[in-house]
C-alpha cells in the first residue's frame, strides 16, 4: 500500500512498489542525460540511476540494480523512477537531476524539488 | 574508482572569505567537477562547474561572491563577503560521484 501523506511525502510498506515522476516545464530535459539522486535522512548525496538522451542506455548504482527502472518521456519533458521491493534503507529524499555532459566531464546542473520516500510498516 | 574528498567542516566570520577544497583521487585529476549548495531543510542547488584548467561555468543567478578555481587534483570554491545565508552544506560532484560534503558555519 502506498500513502501520499502530503505533497512531496510518500509512505510505502517494505516490499512495496512506487513510481516517481519528475516534470518541469521551465527547463529542458531532452538532449540531456537525466539522473535520480537520493539523500537518506542526515546523510550525503547518492547517485541512483541515469538514462541517456534516447532512453537506450541506463545505469544504476549496485544497491538498487534489479529493483529500479529509470525511464523518460521527452514529449512530456518527464523522467520516471519505478521502484520495486522497497527496503527500509531506500528511505530518502529523491531528486531528479539534469546531467550536463561534455568536455570530458559531467555536472548535475538542475535539481528537482525532491520527494521524501519513507519505507516503513 | 573515482573518489572526491572534502573536509567535513569549515567556518568563517560574517563578511570574511572562505575557500573550500575538493580533491580528486589518483588518476582523475583532469576531471570536471561541480559544486552544489544545500541550505538547511532545502534541496541542493547547482553553483558552478570547474574544469581542470580552472575555467568555470556558473548556474543561473549565482552571485559573483561565489567563484571557483583548480590546481592539479584540487578544485576550490571560494565564497567572499560571507552572508548568513551561505551557511550550508557544500558538495562537490563529478559524474555519479559525490564528495562527503563540507558543512560551512558562518560565525
Amino acid at each position: 500500500e502506498v500513502q501520499v501523506v502530503e505533497s512531496g511525502v510518500i509512505l510505502v510498506q517494505p516490499g512495496g512498489s512506487l513510481r516517481l515522476s519528475c516534470a518541469d516545464s521551465g527547463i529542458t530535459f531532452s538532449n540531456y542525460w537525466m539522473s535520480w539522486v537520493r539523500q537518506a535522512p542526515g546523510r550525503g548525496l547518492e547517485w541512483v540511476a541515469a538514462i541517456d538522451q534516447r532512453g537506450s542506455e541506463k545505469n544504476y548504482v549496485g544497491s538498487v540494480k534489479g529493483r529500479v527502472t529509470i525511464s523518460r518521456d521527452d514529449a512530456k519533458n518527464s523522467v520516471f523512477l519505478q521502484m520495486y521491493s522497497l527496503r527500509a534503507e531506500d528511505t530518502a529524499v529523491y531528486y531528479c537531476v539534469r546531467e550536463n555532459r561534455g568536455g570530458g566531464g559531467s555536472s548535475f546542473d538542475y535539481w528537482g524539488q525532491g520527494t521524501l520516500i519513507t519505507v516503513s510498516s | 574508482q573515482l573518489v572526491l574528498t572534502q573536509s567535513p567542516s569549515a567556518s568563517a566570520s560574517l563578511g570574511a572569505s572562505v575557500k573550500l577544497t575538493c580533491t580528486l583521487s589518483n588518476g582523475h585529476s583532469s576531471y570536471v567537477i561541480a559544486w552544489h549548495q544545500q541550505q538547511p531543510e532545502k534541496g541542493p542547488r547547482y553553483l558552478m562547474e570547474i574544469k581542470s584548467d580552472g575555467s568555470q561555468r556558473k548556474g543561473d543567478g549565482i552571485p559573483d561572491r561565489f567563484s571557483g578555481s583548480g590546481s592539479g587534483a584540487e578544485r576550490y570554491l571560494t565564497i567572499s563577503n560571507l552572508q548568513s545565508e551561505d551557511e550550508a552544506d557544500y558538495y562537490c560532484q563529478s559524474w555519479g560521484t559525490f564528495g562527503g560534503g563540507t558543512k560551512l558555519t558562518v560565525l
